[in-house]
Formats: C-alpha cells, sequence, structure tokens
C-alpha cells in the first residue's frame, strides 16, 4: 500500500500564481486533512475533510482552498500565491472514529519568490 | 479543544530511558491524548494514544494522570533513531469536527 501520496514533493511559485497540491490515500479513509508547517514551528491545520463532498476550516484557512470530489483524494488550492505561503505543506487521513491513528504523507515544500 | 503544554527541548543518553512530559490540565471527559514523533521534516508518525489507562506498545509507554491532566510519554531504550520532536495532543471526535491540533512539541535529543 502507499499510504498518503503527496503530488509534487516540491515546487517554486512566482507571487500571484495559481496551484494546487494533490493528497491521494488509498485506505479508504473517511477524514483527510491539510497542514502547513513552517520553520521551526509545528503544524498547523489549514482545512479537513469529514468526508467526500465536504470541507471545514482549521486554524489558518485563509487564502487557501480545498475541494473533496473524491473519498481518497483532497486537493488543497492557493489561487494567488504569496510569499507568506511559503512553507511545508503535509497531508494526512485516518478512518472515522477518535480511537484512530492519522497518516501522514512525506509534505510539500512549496517556495513563493 | 483542549491545549497541551510541552518542554520546548530534552536530552537523553543513548539506552537511557526517555519521559516526555505533556501537561493537558483542561482535558475534557471526552478527549484522548495522542503522541505523534517528526524526524528531520518528515511527515509525523503516529506513536501511541490513550483515553484515562495506561498503554504500551512496541514503541513506547504512554502514563496518564488519574486525574487526566498530564500524561508522559516513556521511549524505555532511546537510540539515535529516536532524536524527533514528539507533539502531545489532545484530541475530541465530536461529529463532523474531527481534528488533530499540533503544539510546538519537544524536541528530544539522544546522544551517545
Amino acid at each position: 500500500n502507499a499510504g498518503v501520496t503527496q503530488t509534487p514533493k516540491f515546487r517554486v511559485l512566482k507571487t500571484g500564481q495559481s496551484m494546487t497540491l494533490l493528497c491521494a490515500q488509498d485506505m479508504n479513509h473517511e477524514y483527510m486533512y491539510w497542514y502547513r508547517q513552517d520553520p521551526g514551528m509545528g503544524l498547523r491545520l489549514i482545512h479537513y475533510s469529514v468526508g467526500e463532498g465536504t470541507t471545514a476550516k482549521g486554524e489558518v484557512p485563509d487564502g487557501y482552498n480545498v475541494s473533496r470530489l473524491k473519498k481518497q483524494n483532497f486537493l488543497l488550492g492557493l489561487e494567488s500565491a504569496a510569499p507568506s505561503q511559503t512553507s511545508v505543506y503535509f497531508c494526512a487521513s485516518n478512518r472515522q472514529g477518535i480511537d484512530t491513528e492519522a497518516f501522514f504523507g512525506q509534505g510539500t515544500r512549496l517556495t513563493v519568490v | 479543544d483542549a491545549k497541551t503544554t510541552q518542554p520546548p527541548s530534552m536530552d537523553c543518553a543513548e539506552g537511557r530511558a526517555a519521559n516526555l512530559p505533556c501537561n493537558h490540565s483542561t482535558i475534557s471527559g471526552n478527549e484522548y491524548v495522542y503522541w505523534y514523533r517528526q524526524i528531520h521534516s518528515q511527515g509525523p508518525q503516529y506513536i501511541i494514544h490513550g483515553l484515562k489507562n495506561n498503554e504500551t506498545n512496541e514503541m513506547a509507554s504512554l502514563i496518564i494522570t488519574e486525574d487526566r491532566k498530564s500524561s508522559t510519554l516513556i521511549l524505555p531504550h532511546a537510540t539515535l533513531r529516536d532524536t524527533a520532536v514528539y507533539y502531545c495532543i489532545v484530541r475530541v471526535a465530536l461529529y463532523n469536527t474531527d481534528k488533530l491540533i499540533f503544539g510546538t512539541g519537544t524536541r528530544l535529543q539522544v546522544f551517545p
């Protein structure tokens, strides 16, 4: 099993450009999450989804949009990238239920110049 | 969501037990304590979780105080590969609002 796969692994954008980060999981998990991690800091939740067709805001949602059209995929979009969005982005998924562990992808390193 | 407090850094000699404390004094009765770790800049890795009983698995032990206001993660025989940032998370799963909120964690340095 691949687990949680993030695409791309690295990307450099110019200010104002748009892009979409893809997260795919093959574990049939209901819940999926997008986090960002800035240097020396912990992970901050951007958006999350508790099922296909549903999304919700996390701690730092501004400047990002998400979609969950298929259960296995969770897309994170930046409509107009800003240097403040330079970060490492992590996706995670887990089964429904509080007594379950989350699985994380290996991250996408995004630089906005 | 209940917040957690962890020391920013700790050291541990290789082969010794590493005891990582976490304070979660505002935890509610339906909230679990989870521990994850992050090695270098990799994605976080699940370690263990518990509600009120002590838990043990192949990686670690989790000791939760009787009042549930604090817990300790124990790595019984730390190795150099255990050097990482360890996150203590209190997780509540209400209907359609399940989420993991990370704090700043404890940076554990295991030395030879």
